[in-house]
């Protein structure tokens, strides 16, 4: 699987858009790029997922670069309960490899 | 409803003693995983399970064990030979691990600590 790397933390002011980005200059041809999201003390939330086509869904939107080396998932209008740590995370099939996400605060 | 439970929320475990963690999952998938989060980090993968009767070691799988025997079922045994078992432990089903595109569901997480 593809190394990730992402912001260790972001603010976001609540109603905003919050944009997360995420590098994987690594990635194989086959590897999609996944988004979960983890609440303090809660397991992972799944977001979303895409391989080259920008994904759009009712919790985000997922927009991959042309080569594929990056992406940022946005969150349209953020939400004081959309705080959570977000990981972006590129694999095939099989094992998720998890880092350390991005620390995602909303503020009012 | 249907979902992942695991059980308990919290435990706490002896020094030497052997615990068990449960997880039940009723969304008819055939692929089960049990991953470890240490404070501020990712999750790290112990075990998972293809398939019934069938399980493969993830990066972290020393000190631990686990049985399949129900599609449902994936318990996790922390054992006494695992010696920093304090830990934020998260259950997850997918349909296949196989497949390509393969989203992961997780439970809400067992907290073990030891005493």
């Amino acid at each position: 699987d593809a190394k990730t790397t992402q912001p260790t933390s972001m603010d976001c002011a609540e109603g905003r858009a919050a944009n997360l980005p995420c590098n994987h200059s690594t990635i194989s041809g086959n590897e999609y790029v996944y988004w979960y999201r983890q609440i303090h003390s809660q397991g992972p939330q799944y977001i979303i997922h895409g391989l080259k086509n920008n994904e759009t869904n009712e919790m985000a939107s997922l927009i991959i670069t042309e080569d594929r080396k990056s992406s940022t998932l946005i969150l349209p209008h953020a939400t004081l309960r959309d705080t959570a740590v977000y990981y972006c995370i590129a694999r095939t099939g099989g094992k998720l490899i998890f880092g350390q996400g991005t620390e995602l605060s909303v503020k009012p | 409803d249907g979902g992942i439970t695991q059980s308990p929320k919290y435990l706490f475990r002896k020094e030497g003693q052997n615990v068990t963690l449960s997880c039940e999952q009723n969304l008819n998938h055939d692929a089960m995983y049990w991953y470890r989060q240490d404070p501020g980090q990712g999750l790290r993968l112990i075990y998972y399970s293809q398939i019934v009767n069938d399980f493969q070691k993830g990066d972290i799988a020393e000190g631990y064990s686990v049985s399949r025997e129900k599609k449902e079922s994936f318990p996790l045994t922390v054992t006494s030979a695992q010696k920093n078992p304090t830990a934020f432990y998260l259950c997850a089903s997918s349909i296949d691990v196989r497949r390509t595109q393969e989203t992961q569901y997780f439970g809400p997480g067992t907290r073990l600590l030891v005493l």
